[in-house]
């Protein structure tokens, strides 16, 4: 299995500032990698898929980049309606599909 | 606009088979654009990935599930189903199912698979 590290494991930031999470694959994928937001309780959204290419409808704040095997997510500036958990996906090996363990980014 | 709603009896023995049902309304289930997807959550963990499948009934099962889980589409109720045998605890999660997207990647036979459209849940507990 391609196994997905995200870093870190949580954050804390204030609105307004630039967020940069880190995902790295154990084997090179391209630019196979999604990302997700998911709020408590709630489903995970799309918001970035081949690693670059934003969802319809998603801010143009998250902006995502990187192949190979290192990726980042990146808020430009927090929004407060973006405190959530955000996870990646490799999808180069489909068996399995795998996820990142998540990112939980908080109010400071 | 494309909705899934996941469904199911509730609370499931240790042992027993966990059945669910994802009723997919906005659109078909024989829509050429998606595979039909379910992924779970335990609580307080990420996200695992259980199996797509597509409105022909080809499937693709995550190897760890793939002895015990069985996923089929009736499409002419527009639904697609989970069974997952011989339950335990560790298969307590929250259960999602999802429509996911491929498309062409840049490599050869390489597809982008996203998860675009998801239900809200059903939390199942493996409980005596």
């Amino acid at each position: 299995d391609i196994q997905m590290t995200q870093s870190p494991s949580s954050l804390s930031a204030s609105v307004g500032d630039r967020v940069t999470i880190t995902c790295r694959a154990s084997q090179s994928i391209s630019n196979y990698l999604n990302w997700y937001q998911q709020k408590p309780g709630k489903a995970p959204q799309l918001l970035i898929y081949a690693a670059s290419s934003l969802q319809s409808g998603v801010p143009s704040r998250f902006s995502g980049n990187g192949s190979g095997t290192d990726f980042t997510l990146t808020i430009t500036s927090l929004q407060p309606e973006d405190f959530a958990t955000y996870c990646c996906q490799q999808t180069y090996s489909i068996l399995p599909l795998t996820f990142g363990g998540g990112t939980k980014v908080e109010i400071k | 606009q494309l909705q899934l709603q996941e469904s199911g009896p509730g609370p499931v023995k240790p042992s027993e088979t966990l059945s669910l049902t994802c009723s997919v309304s906005g659109g078909s289930i024989r829509s050429s654009d998606y595979y039909w997807g379910w992924i779970r959550q335990p609580p307080g963990k990420g996200l695992e990935w259980m199996g797509n499948i597509f409105y022909s009934g080809s499937t693709y099962y995550n190897p760890s599930l793939k002895s015990r889980l069985t996923i089929s589409v009736d499409t002419s109720k527009n639904q697609f189903s989970l069974k997952l045998s011989s339950v335990t605890a560790a298969d307590t999660a929250v259960y999602y199912c999802a429509g996911v997207c491929r498309r062409s990647g840049q490599l050869p036979s390489y597809y982008h698979y996203y998860m675009d459209v998801w239900g809200k849940g059903t939390m199942v507990i493996v409980s005596s």
